[in-house]
């Protein structure tokens, strides 16, 4: 069974604030993805990372594979209101790659 | 992309009864499926929906509870049968669209066993 373990569960920052999430397995991916999910809202999908050590950037937001595809990381800089949310690590099941594997989750509320 | 739609938003139903949550996806898609989402966790993958065949289920969830339905490539339904407490959950559809990898989600339904 593969297993991703996101930390923190749970982050409260101010605005301005720097942080990152992380999303760890046992268990080699071919591919991650991150999501954010708003209350009331499903899940949106923010970046895919395919390759080893691959750095991928969003405006504000940085995604990271690790070298092992064993896991990730997001790093926000300078966090505003609007990225308060459920953020969400997921990868393709082994087999299946259609189906997906969700990780713990990582709630981040950002106030004023 | 694809637009998804849930009916209902969400409901509160007593203990035994049933609910049955419709998805509707704007474009044609390859796949569908349904997800759990317990409250303040993460989702939980219920069902593949197959196209005029009986879905595909995880482990741990089966048919007579969590019946569904696929009867064109845009439209499915998850029935959540002779309900408890414990199936107080979001319910989340998604689609992966033809020729990308990407799977949409629709807003879930929120519902509540009382």
């Amino acid at each position: 069974t593969q297993l991703l373990e996101q930390s923190p569960q749970f982050l409260s920052i101010q605005e301005g604030e720097n942080l990152t999430v992380y999303c760890n397995s046992s268990s080699v991916f071919s591919s991650l993805q991150w999501y954010r999910q708003e209350p009331g809202e499903g899940p949106v999908l923010l970046v895919t990372v395919v390759t080893g050590g691959e750095v991928k950037k969003l405006k504000r937001l940085t995604f990271q594979f690790g070298d092992a595809r064993k896991d990730s990381s997001l790093h926000i800089t300078a966090a505003q209101p609007g990225d308060t949310g459920l953020y969400l690590c997921a990868g393709p099941n082994t087999g299946t790659a259609s189906k997906l594997t969700f990780g713990t989750g990582t709630r981040l509320q950002v106030t004023l | 992309s694809a637009v998804i739609s849930q009916k209902p938003s969400r409901d509160i139903c007593q203990r035994g009864t049933s609910l049955t949550i419709q998805c509707q996806v704007d474009s044609q898609v390859t796949m569908m499926f349904w997800y759990r989402q317990q409250p303040g966790q993460s989702l939980t993958l219920i069902a593949t929906a197959n196209q005029g065949s009986e879905a595909t289920y995880e482990s741990g969830f089966v048919i007579d509870k969590f019946p569904i339905s696929r009867p064109n490539l845009t439209f499915s339904t998850l029935t959540v049968s002779n309900m408890s407490p414990e199936d107080s959950s979001i319910y989340l559809c998604s689609a992966l669209g033809v020729g990308v990898s990407t799977q949409y989600f629709g807003p879930g339904t929120r519902l509540t066993v009382l």
